[in-house]
């Protein structure tokens, strides 16, 4: 069982570049989200989705974007990177409104 | 405006023994959860315990309970029978329940080291 598989887990960017965080999960949850984690403080939304076809912004979705077009695909793109992105990505699941969130191992995202 | 309050940056137990981690919440939502997130060195989240805020039962999930003390807003974590592995941060999380935009909020966390 597979649960949230994140991919790449650790990458370097220039300023400028831009890249893909993919995002997969194996257990039909019609929820997922992105979460970015800067050192030292918890967790803030970036975008999240309800379901396939569906997405929208969270707390911090500036600079990002994302699509929804399968039940299990939820892939972040970063446009123009910039030294503020570096940060920790989680990519979460959920079954339903009030379940518990399942996280990814997280990618580790560093601009230079 | 929700807020998560975790008092404890750091504790240390002996292996073995019991370890209580306090969580205090505010919000105005009438419905919320409260989730236990531990992240242990390697940096992953792993989901700990959930309590929903019309439960009526303090939830328990193996050696991990919740001490849901609701109009006290506090939901503490309490971990029986410390191991070695236990050691790790600890992130108690709250969402509002009414929107799946809603954010979950965070605690600033507690460092728990278990002691041999």
């Amino acid at each position: 069982n597979a649960g949230v598989t994140q991919t790449p887990k650790f990458r370097i960017l220039k300023i400028g570049q831009s890249m893909t965080l993919q995002c997969t999960q194996d257990m039909n949850h019609n929820y997922m989200y992105w979460y970015r984690q800067d050192p030292g403080m918890g967790l803030k939304l970036i975008y999240y989705s309800v379901g396939a076809g569906i997405t929208d912004k969270g707390e911090v979705p500036n600079g990002y974007n994302v699509s929804r077009s399968t039940t299990e695909d939820f892939p972040l793109r970063l446009e123009l990177a910039a030294p503020s992105q570096t940060s920790v990505y989680f990519c979460a699941s959920s079954y339903s409104l009030g379940g518990e969130l399942f996280f990814g191992e997280g990618s580790r995202l560093t601009v230079l | 405006a929700q807020k998560i309050t975790q008092t404890q940056p750091g504790m240390f137990v002996q292996e073995k023994e019991a370890v209580t981690l306090d969580c205090t919440y505010d919000t105005s939502d009438p419905s919320y959860g409260l989730f236990w997130y531990k992240q242990p060195s390697s940096g992953e989240m792993i989901f700990l315990i959930y309590q929903g805020s019309y439960d009526q039962q303090n939830a328990t999930e193996g050696r991990y309970s919740l001490n849901f003390q609701k109009a006290r807003k506090s939901a503490n974590l309490v971990i029986s029978a410390s191991q070695l592995g236990d050691s790790a941060m600890y992130f108690c999380a709250m969402r509002a329940l009414d929107n799946a935009g809603n954010m979950l909020t965070f605690g600033g966390g507690t460092r728990l080291m278990v002691k041999p």
